[in-house]
């Protein structure tokens, strides 16, 4: 079965903690993103990887650390420094062949501060 | 700067066609995603457009108009089901989504 697999779907963290977020996915897509979403407001880019061992800065990108070791895994970890990590995070893949532009969501975790 | 406006709310009726208007400003543009996103869930892709015109997928029509920056999804004989966000974005230059905040659809009986 294809698609994209987050985990866990419910983080609880602690004040001075820091927590990591997991993404995987089987569709062979070589773009994968981070989002995160809070009531009301629209998506906001946070990283997003190209390629294994690349990625850039999204808009919101203070606070938050990622790694691409691998084509199929993007983790997230939520540091210390991100003072309002309390939000619905989700992840994101696409294929970079031909002209499929669509992103593809997993189901998300959603984050709360203890 | 960038920009997505879309209503923050609509209501309707049960059977009902509704529209949900969106506006977009970006830096370049390769296209217009629709999504469909259900409380505490994941959006989950509905339509993509990057020529002007209509298209047209079962109950769920998109309309662009690149010169205007103005898109729309229209929902015909509308279920319960559909009660739902729909979320507009525009793809830039970059190739990068930019997001408007949703559209929270209530659906009435």
């Amino acid at each position: 079965d294809g698609g994209i697999t987050q985990s866990p779907k419910y983080l609880f963290r602690k004040e001075g903690q820091n927590v990591t977020l997991s993404c995987e996915q089987n569709l062979n897509h070589d773009a994968m993103y981070w989002y995160r979403q809070d009531p009301g407001q629209g998506l906001r880019l946070i990283y997003y990887s190209q390629i294994v061992n690349d990625f850039q800065k999204g808009d919101i990108a203070e606070g938050y650390s990622v790694s691409r070791e691998k084509k199929e895994s993007f983790p997230l970890t939520v540091t210390s420094a991100q003072k309002n990590p309390t939000a619905f995070y989700l992840c994101a893949s696409r294929s970079l062949q031909g002209d499929q532009e669509t992103q593809y969501f997993g189901p998300g975790t959603r984050l709360l501060v203890l | 700067g960038q920009n997505i406006d879309q209503p923050t709310e609509m209501t309707a009726t049960e059977g009902a066609i509704v529209q949900i208007n969106c506006t977009y400003q970006t830096s370049g543009f390769n296209g217009l995603f629709w999504y469909q996103q259900h409380a505490g869930e994941a959006p989950t892709f509905l339509s993509y457009n990057v020529l002007d015109g209509l298209e047209e997928k079962g109950r769920f029509s998109s309309f662009l108009s690149r010169s205007k920056g103005y898109s729309y999804l229209l929902l015909k004989e509308l279920q319960m089901k559909d009660s739902a966000s729909y979320l507009c974005a525009a793809l830039d230059s970059n190739y990068q989504l930019i997001w408007g905040a949703g559209t929270k659809l209530i659906i009435k009986p």
